[in-house]
């Protein structure tokens, strides 16, 4: 079966710091993988999504970068931290044909002070 | 870009059905989706229905699907304090690679 893990669970860096989470999943070949970010109030938005290894499309401009080293692992990181980066982070994956339904990681709750 | 609109808070007593609504923008959606985040967790699949669908019934879960007015509805039968959570609607569309979540309808049941 697939499963989707992804860490850390809860993050609090000092603003300027960089960022690295990790999002790996398991079971499935060549998923499209997706970070969203939840804000109170404002649902999910979506940060960045990739169709394959190196292939990364970024749906809006920010302080935020996503690399995909790997078929199954997807990385969403920061050279600088800004205190407007704090909410919660979702990592998600999908395989195209099978209704676009999207499984979800657990989420990190990233609190940048 | 495409807009999926929901309410954002919704009470109801344990026991009475609760109705969460979705309205989206975008007609050539394919497939449209609820899903169910409890505190400080991902998000859980609860059903989908396909766009050419008018209501799907699944246990305590009923989706209905109104294409003209492009409104999705959840309702939960009996509701239970453990239904407490956020409920987002999400709608796929044809040639888009990623879903489209709405903001989330906090379910508070009061015991």
């Amino acid at each position: 079966s697939q499963t989707i893990h992804q860490w850390p669970a809860t993050l609090v860096q000092p603003v300027g710091s960089p960022l690295s989470l990790e999002c790996t999943v398991e079971g499935t070949s060549n998923p499209n993988l997706y970070w969203y970010r939840q804000a109170a109030g404002r649902g999910l938005q979506l940060l960045f999504y990739s169709v394959g290894i190196g292939q990364i499309s970024s749906e809006v401009p920010q302080n935020l970068s996503a690399s995909r080293p790997q078929d199954r692992q997807f990385i969403l990181s920061s050279k600088k931290l800004l205190l407007s980066d704090s909410g919660f982070y979702l990592c998600a994956w999908s395989v195209l044909g099978q209704g676009a339904e999207a499984f979800f990681g657990q989420g990190t709750r990233l609190t940048v002070v | 870009g495409e807009d999926v609109e929901q309410s954002l808070f919704l009470s109801v007593r344990e026991g009475d059905s609760s109705v969460i609504n979705c309205t989206y923008t975008d007609s050539s959606s394919t497939y449209l989706y609820w899903y169910k985040q409890e505190p400080g967790a991902g998000l859980q699949l609860l059903t989908y229905i396909f766009s050419n669908m008018d209501m799907k019934q699944d246990q305590r879960l009923t989706v209905l699907l109104n294409k003209k007015d492009k409104h999705l509805s959840l309702r939960i039968a009996d509701t239970q304090t453990g239904d407490s959570a956020i409920y987002f609607c999400a709608e796929s569309i044809t040639g888009a690679n990623n879903l489209f979540f709405g903001t989330g309808t906090r379910l508070t049941v009061i015991p």
